[in-house]
């Protein structure tokens, strides 16, 4: 079965800190991984997507990589803004016909000021 | 340019009625997804559509059905609801399958009381 898990669940840091976020997928013959933030109670924006054959991707304080052999994504957060509060997915796309996503179980960050 | 459209944002409806929810993609977009929000099962897949048909349908009882006019557009349907359909309901809209990157809306909320 093709599961994604995201650990933590929740994190809570002091402004300024950077940090990792994990996401963990048990089939690792994925075609591409996305990350997303999700404000409460709002829909989902598209912060950053890696290809299978790529290693890692960068947005501005945003880096994430990809270790398909692993089964692992960890998103990277440098120098953290309480603007960046919110949930953190990961989801992932298996096979090029479909854009069916499998979403990770999220984080829930909190960043302190 | 425009991004994803969901209407409405809102909804509340009673046990057994019925119910339409509607998703305008990005234009030039032919793929359109629907997910589950819940806080017990997280995001879940419902169903995707290209060019007006169905490419893919997660594991939901026949209760939820949807379709996809020739603009793109799409509707997901909920007959008999009941309780547990409660939910966010997010729509996502891509270019076309395999590399690309997928754009959700703000989603519809669905209370059933």
């Amino acid at each position: 079965k093709q599961e994604v898990t995201q650990i933590p669940a929740a994190l809570s840091v002091p402004e300024g800190e950077n940090l990792v976020l994990n996401c963990s997928f048990t089939d690792s013959a994925i075609y591409n991984l996305q990350w997303f933030r999700q404000d409460p109670g709002k829909g989902l924006t598209s912060l950053l997507l890696i290809q299978s054959s790529q290693r890692e991707q960068t947005s501005g304080r945003l880096n994430a990589s990809l270790d398909k052999s692993s089964g692992r994504s960890t998103l990277y957060i440098a120098a953290s803004q309480p603007g960046d509060s919110a949930t953190y997915l990961c989801a992932v796309k298996y096979g090029g016909a479909t854009n069916k996503l499998i979403f990770g179980t999220g984080t829930l960050l909190a960043v302190q000021p | 340019k425009a991004g994803v459209t969901q209407t409405p944002r809102y909804l509340i409806k009673t046990r057994g009625q019925q119910v339409t929810l509607s998703c305008s993609p990005i234009s030039g977009h032919r793929s359109v997804s629907w997910y589950q929000q819940t806080p017990g099962q997280g995001l879940q897949f419902l169903f995707e559509y290209f060019s007006e048909t169905q490419r893919n349908k997660g594991n939901f009882p026949g209760r939820f059905s949807g379709r996809q006019f020739s603009n793109s557009r799409s509707e997901m349907n909920v007959s008999t609801l009941e309780l547990g359909d409660s939910a966010l309901y997010l729509c996502a809209s891509a270019n076309m399958a395999g590399s690309t990157e997928a754009f959700f809306g703000q989603g519809t909320r669905l209370t059933v009381v």
